[in-house]
């Protein structure tokens, strides 16, 4: 069954420290993986996209990494500001060939940055 | 941000009663998704539409209908509420089916409860 995996569920860091979530997914064919930004009381906000052939790819202080082999993916935020207090959701997208496209949506990890 | 607005933004009905949520776009894509976010799962896709009058099922459909009669519009009815059906609704857009292509565009969600 494709499943999407993130750890930990919730994270509290203290403001200009750096963190990193995970992203594991068991998920075939893969097609690509996406990080989304969450807001507390808005809709997801898509961060970056990772490829198959993509390990790193960065978005300012955002940092995500992808390793197909493992299937494992990566979120590093650096120097961290009160704004990237959100929820930070992994999406992995499929393409099987007896049925249509498919997203297989993490359940996310709450990040909570502290002053 | 991509113009979507979903109404109401809450709603609080009873057992038995006949919902409908609405979800309106001004970016004239093609693909509108409605999706539910319960605490602990990802995002679960009730229904998608990709046209006028042309829409399919998604993963937690029973329980639920949708419409779409005009390109910017995508209904999602409850016919019968249940309290299972007690949920932050989100409705998405996007110009292809593609995630490699753009990803989705996320309206800020109707928090619906029933009691």
């Amino acid at each position: 069954k494709n499943q999407v995996e993130q750890s930990p569920q919730s994270l509290i860091i203290l403001e200009g420290k750096n963190c990193t979530l995970q992203c594991n997914y068991t998920v075939s064919p893969f097609s690509n993986l996406r990080w989304y930004k969450q807001d507390t009381g808005r809709g997801p906000v898509s961060l970056t996209i990772m490829t198959f052939s993509e390990n790193t790819k960065s978005n300012g202080r955002y940092t995500a990494t992808l390793d197909a082999d493992t299937k494992q993916s990566s979120l590093h935020i650096t120097a961290s500001q009160l704004s990237d207090s959100a929820s930070y959701i992994c999406v992995v997208s499929a393409v099987p060939l007896d049925s249509n496209y498919q997203l297989i949506w993490g359940a996310g990890t709450k990040l909570i940055i502290k002053p | 941000d991509a113009g979507i607005t979903q109404s109401p933004r809450h709603k609080v009905t009873e057992t038995g009663t006949p919902v409908t949520l609405r979800c309106h776009q001004t970016e004239n894509h093609r693909y509108m998704y409605w999706y539910r976010q319960d605490p602990g799962h990802g995002l679960r896709l009730i229904h998608y539409s990709y046209g006028v009058k042309d829409t399919d099922k998604g993963e937690v459909s029973d329980g639920y209908s949708v419409s779409r009669s005009k390109t910017e519009d995508f209904l999602l009815t409850l016919e019968s509420a249940t309290s299972s059906q007690t949920s932050v609704y989100f409705c998405a857009i996007s110009e292809g089916n593609r995630e490699e292509v753009q990803p989705q565009h996320f309206g800020d969600g109707t928090r619906l409860s029933i009691l």
